[in-house]
């Protein structure tokens, strides 16, 4: 069965204290890893997609990397307004449709961090 | 440029009672996604709608049902509500031509079941 496990469920950091949240998958054939953020009583905002072992993708302090059988973001100096719950997501089963819009996502890591 | 809009923001119904969800998706985006997201879960894909027709569906079972319209503004039907159904349900839109694949979420719907 195709699953998708986050570590930790929260992290608590000061600001500028970088660190990684992790993200396991198990898919039959992956097609896409997304990662996601969403702020509280707001709906998920996409971040990257990753779709082979070895890719990176950065966007201001968050990079995002991608091996068999796990993914990494990972947060440089980080500030208050990265506070947020982030998402990480795979391509559902071919067998349930929905080629587009069907995701497994993970529960999520909620991320704190004090000023 | 308008986002994907949903309808209403929060809403409370009884067990047994019937619901609505609206959810106008992004402007020239052809396909929607909706999503139930229970306190502390990330959210479970449903189903989707492309050219006013479902074609895929999680492990939900019948009485979830959708349509999707002409202008690709779409519904879920939630009938016999449970208490379980207690959730935020979003939408979400894409256009299927963009490489990254990102699906581009509403704000969500809130249902309280008592």
């Amino acid at each position: 069965e195709d699953q998708v496990t986050q570590s930790p469920e929260a992290l608590r950091l000061q600001e500028g204290e970088s660190s990684s949240l992790n993200c396991s998958y198990t898919v039959s054939g992956l097609r896409g890893l997304f990662w996601y953020r969403q702020d509280p009583g707001k709906g998920p905002e996409f971040l990257f997609t990753l779709y082979s072992a070895g890719e990176e993708k950065e966007k201001e302090r968050l990079k995002a990397t991608l091996t068999k059988k796990e993914s990494f973001l990972h947060i440089t100096a980080p500030k208050p307004e990265d506070s947020a719950t982030y998402l990480c997501a795979v391509r559902g089963p071919l067998a349930n449709g929905g080629s587009q819009g069907n995701l497994i996502f993970g529960k999520g890591t909620k991320l704190s961090v004090k000023p | 440029e308008t986002g994907v809009t949903q309808s209403p923001t929060h809403l409370i119904k009884t067990r047994g009672q019937q619901v609505t969800l609206r959810c106008s998706s992004q402007s020239g985006h052809n396909t929607v996604s909706w999503y139930q997201q229970a306190l502390g879960q990330g959210p479970q894909f449903i189903f989707q709608y492309y050219r006013e027709e479902e074609n895929g569906r999680g492990n939900f079972p019948p009485r979830f049902s959708g349509l999707q319209f002409p202008n690709y503004s779409s519904e879920l039907n939630v009938n016999a509500l449970e208490l379980d159904d207690s959730a935020l349900y979003l939408c979400a839109s894409s256009s299927g031509t963009t490489r990254t694949g990102e699906l581009f979420f509403g704000e969500g719907s809130r249902l309280t079941v008592l």
